[in-house]
């Protein structure tokens, strides 16, 4: 499979944990985000970097969470001191940048679930 | 500020009846308008872009700018159209998509 793939897929974690999610983008994708979905809502952005750039960042985006793309390639979201408010689906898109950055390809998720 | 607004949660067709889900949007500049399309078990993805004016899966959609509307629309709904759609908007300045709270269509047999 060479589209978006997200590591894990579902995480339980108790409140005042720290939990790390990976994001593998397609190779070629220079462009990656991430998005939390929280149930009945489409997905809000909470951040994009451009190769190891991170260039945008949503208020959404506390300082509990941080996100990070060393090498430009993979993308690890950290949360610290998780809370029951944290729980979502958090999405991970690449794209090309350039006239076609709005040509997002979505992995297929991580569930967080704090109790 | 942008946002974007699907006025139905939830929308039921009969097979072979015509569909539209509704799409409205705010936004100070020229938007770029989007549908996103995610079937039972699958990720989300790209249906349609208001700027290719295509017809994919026999949808289309047309901008109004004059109504800040971006309807999707299909003449004969088939059963494999039940998904969970969602229109979104994305904003060339500052790189965000910014999507509706979407729509689940059901097409009844």
């Amino acid at each position: 499979d060479t589209g978006v793939s997200q590591d894990p897929r579902h995480k339980i974690t108790k409140r005042g944990q720290n939990v790390t999610f990976r994001c593998d983008p397609i190779s070629e994708h220079n462009r990656l985000y991430w998005y939390r979905q929280t149930l009945g809502q489409g997905p809000e952005f909470l951040t994009y970097f451009q190769n190891e750039a991170q260039l945008e960042k949503s208020r959404l985006l506390s300082d509990r969470f941080s996100a990070e793309r060393p090498k430009g390639s993979f993308s690890t979201l950290e949360i610290q001191r998780t809370e029951q408010g944290d729980s979502a689906m958090y999405l991970c898109a690449s794209s090309l940048s350039g006239h076609r950055s709005y040509e997002q390809y979505f992995g297929p998720g991580t569930r967080l679930t704090v109790t | 500020a942008q946002r974007v607004t699907q006025p139905e949660k939830l929308l039921s067709v009969f097979k072979g009846a015509p569909v539209e889900l509704k799409c409205n949007y705010s936004y100070s500049g020229s938007p770029e308008l989007f549908w996103y399309v995610q079937y039972s078990r699958q990720r989300l993805q790209l249906l349609l872009r208001h700027i290719s004016r295509e017809s994919i899966k026999g949808f289309t959609a047309d901008l109004n700018k004059g109504e800040t509307s971006f309807h999707l629309k299909k003449p004969f709904a088939q059963e494999e159209d039940s998904a969970m759609y969602y229109c979104a908007l994305f904003n060339f300045g500052n790189e965000k998509l910014t999507f509706g709270t979407g729509t689940r269509l059901t097409i009844i047999p």
